[in-house]
């Protein structure tokens, strides 16, 4: 089915191991951005990436490193996972602005989300 | 820069009943696009009504609509004849139209956690 998956859902690491979290999409959408959740913050942008081999940092880059390339694929990686890390971490893609006619009002389309514990 | 505002962190209503869950934001910009996402237990995160900033009339969605005021940089979400199945936390999150060039990612509020009594 189409769609965008991320995996693993749940994850444990300790503190300085290097985590990688993966995100699939099968629209060939364009966009593709990562969130982290955490209380009283809501949704804030890690990174997102406009086209393969095309990223950008967003409100919290610090610790995280992504890459695409390949337009289905966005990988976050921390290098040296801290516990200020902890959270769940969201995967989205969104099509193209004006493709179809809708203007840049395509939503985002979001994984389920991994909860990550960084002990 | 953009921010987005829910200063409702949390929300109560009765089964079958009206609320209405309040979202600013402050922008300089004329061109957006302002949304409101459902994120029930399970954590997905569910696109519940779409606001174009041009567009005078306010969105509808079957039980959802929206009031967009756009002088005063207001974007509440009222839900009609609340279900069980509306409980969840609601994000509302801003878009910067094309123009500005911010690859179409999302600011979002804080968040309010909507509880529905039966």
């Amino acid at each position: 089915d189409a769609g965008i998956t991320q995996s693993p859902r749940y994850k444990i690491t300790e503190t300085g191991r290097q985590v990688t979290l993966m995100c699939h999409q099968t629209w060939s959408h364009s966009y593709m951005f990562w969130y982290r959740q955490d209380l009283g913050h809501g949704l804030r942008l890690i990174y997102y990436s406009a086209a393969a081999d095309i990223t950008d940092k967003g409100e919290v880059p610090d610790g995280y490193v992504v890459s695409r390339s390949k337009t289905e694929n966005f990988p976050l990686t921390l290098e040296s996972a801290t516990r200020s890390q902890t959270s769940v971490y969201f995967c989205a893609s969104s099509d193209s602005a004006w493709k179809g006619g809708q203007g840049f009002n395509q939503p985002q389309h979001f994984g389920d989300g991994t909860r990550l514990s960084i002990l | 820069a953009q921010t987005v505002t829910q200063s409702q962190p949390e929300m109560s209503v009765q089964e079958a009943e009206t609320v209405t869950l309040s979202c600013t934001y402050d922008t300089s910009e004329s061109d957006y696009y302002l949304f409101w996402y459902k994120q029930p237990p399970s954590r997905q995160m569910i696109l519940v009504i779409r606001q174009e900033a041009y567009k005078q009339q306010n969105a509808t969605e079957n039980r959802f609509s929206v009031n967009f005021q756009k002088a005063a940089k207001s974007f509440s979400l009222k839900i009609s004849d609340s279900q069980l199945g509306d409980a969840a936390m609601y994000f509302c999150a801003y878009r910067s139209g094309p123009f500005y060039n911010q690859g179409g990612k999302l600011i979002f509020g804080q968040g309010t956690e909507l509880s529905v009594k039966p």
